[in-house]
Formats: C-alpha cells, structure tokens, sequence
C-alpha cells in the first residue's frame, strides 16, 4: 500500500520559533510538494521539489524553506513562526509534477500561539 | 500566474438530489484532475482528464472537460450521504494547482 507519512498530526509552536515539519514518501516518487490548506482558500502550493536537492517556489513561499537531501524525504521549515502560520500543512508526492495522481499525507494541523 | 478557480464554494442538496461543480483556469491545461477529501481526511485522487471534450463516469460521477481545455466538471447523480466532502480540482503544468474546492452537504 503506497504512503505518503508525515510526521506530526498536531503540534503546537510558540511564535518565533523554527519549526519543521517532515514528510517521508515510500514509492520513489521524483516529485513531492507542500500544501497549506486554509477553510475557503483550499489546498495552495507553498513549495515542490522535483528532485534531491532541487526545489521551486509555490504560490506562498514567503516565510518558510524547504530541504530535500533524500529521494524519500522532503522537509518544510518555518524560519520563525507566526501565528498567521497557523494552518493544516499537507504534504504530497507524485510520480511526475502534472499528470499522475498525487498522493497526499494525513496533514499536520499546526498552531502558532 | 496560473488560477484555478472553483464554483460553488458549498452547495448543500437533500439525499436524491444531483450536484455539480465547475472549474476553470486562467490558461490551458495538458490536463485536469479531481480530488475528494472527506471530512478529517486528506484528498485522494479520483480521476484526470487530458483530453478536450473528454467525458468520463464513475459510477453516479460524471467528470468533463471542456474543449478549450481551460474548464471542467463533476456531476453527481442522485447524492448520498457517503458523497460527503470537498471535491477539489486540480491542473497546471509544472506544478499542481488546486481550486478552492467545492464543500457538499448531503441531508438524509
């Protein structure tokens, strides 16, 4: 069964604080992307990496970063977080950028207090 | 840069009634894909089209696409319960851009 695990389902950061959410694919997918999901915003783009080491930015990347040093893995990172942070992050992988199906993580609901 | 736009925001419809949802770009998609996500879930795939004017059905779900390819439908024949959730679409070319997505309540 193909998965897509990140590794919090809730946490709560204070403000200011670096905070860094992991996601670990298991189907060696080249493609993997963070989504913020916000109620009447849906899912948008923050970053996507189509390749170790490789990233580009999404629709909103401004105050976070992302680091990808294994195939596997892809990481989000808030330099210093803020409560307008506060958000469900969704990671999600695919075996090329636009036109395979997108597997999703169960999300990280994140509170910046 | 590229917008997917999604309508209605919510619809809520009586258990029988059918349902649809529409999507347009702002520029022209090599494809387009549609996604559930059930309450508390995450969105899973439902299906993708590519190319114009494509019809496809699953089951009650009919899924278009338009000839321009810049817009896109999902209909749903006689609702139930179990349909419950946001159906999002989803298109881009490099990058995977999703529409606001479309929150559907079914009452018993």
């Amino acid at each position: 069964d193909v998965k897509v695990t990140q590794s919090s389902r809730y946490l709560v950061k204070r403000t200011g604080e670096k905070v860094f959410l992991e996601c670990v694919q298991d189907m060696d997918h080249e493609n993997m992307f963070w989504y913020r999901q916000d109620p009447g915003l849906g899912l948008r783009l923050i970053y996507f990496s189509y390749d170790v080491k490789m990233k580009e930015k999404g629709d909103i990347p401004e105050g976070y970063s992302v680091s990808r040093e294994k195939k596997e893995r892809f990481s989000l990172i808030l330099e210093s977080a803020s409560t307008n942070q506060t958000s469900m992050y969704l990671c999600a992988s695919s075996a090329v950028a636009v036109g395979t199906e997108a597997f999703f993580g169960q999300g990280t609901r994140l509170t910046v207090v | 840069g590229q917008q997917v736009m999604q309508i209605p925001q919510y619809q809520h419809v009586q258990e029988g009634e059918d349902f649809t949802t529409y999507c347009n770009s702002s520029t022209t998609l090599s494809n387009i894909q549609w996604y559930k996500q059930r309450p508390g879930g995450h969105p899973v795939f439902l299906i993708q089209l590519v190319k114009s004017g494509e019809v496809k059905k699953q089951k009650r779900l009919t899924f278009q696409f338009g000839e321009a390819k810049k817009n896109s439908s999902l209909h749903i024949t006689a609702t139930q319960t179990t349909d419950v959730g946001t159906y999002f679409c989803a298109g881009g070319y490099n990058k995977l851009i999703f529409g606001a997505g479309t929150r559907l309540a079914v009452h018993p």
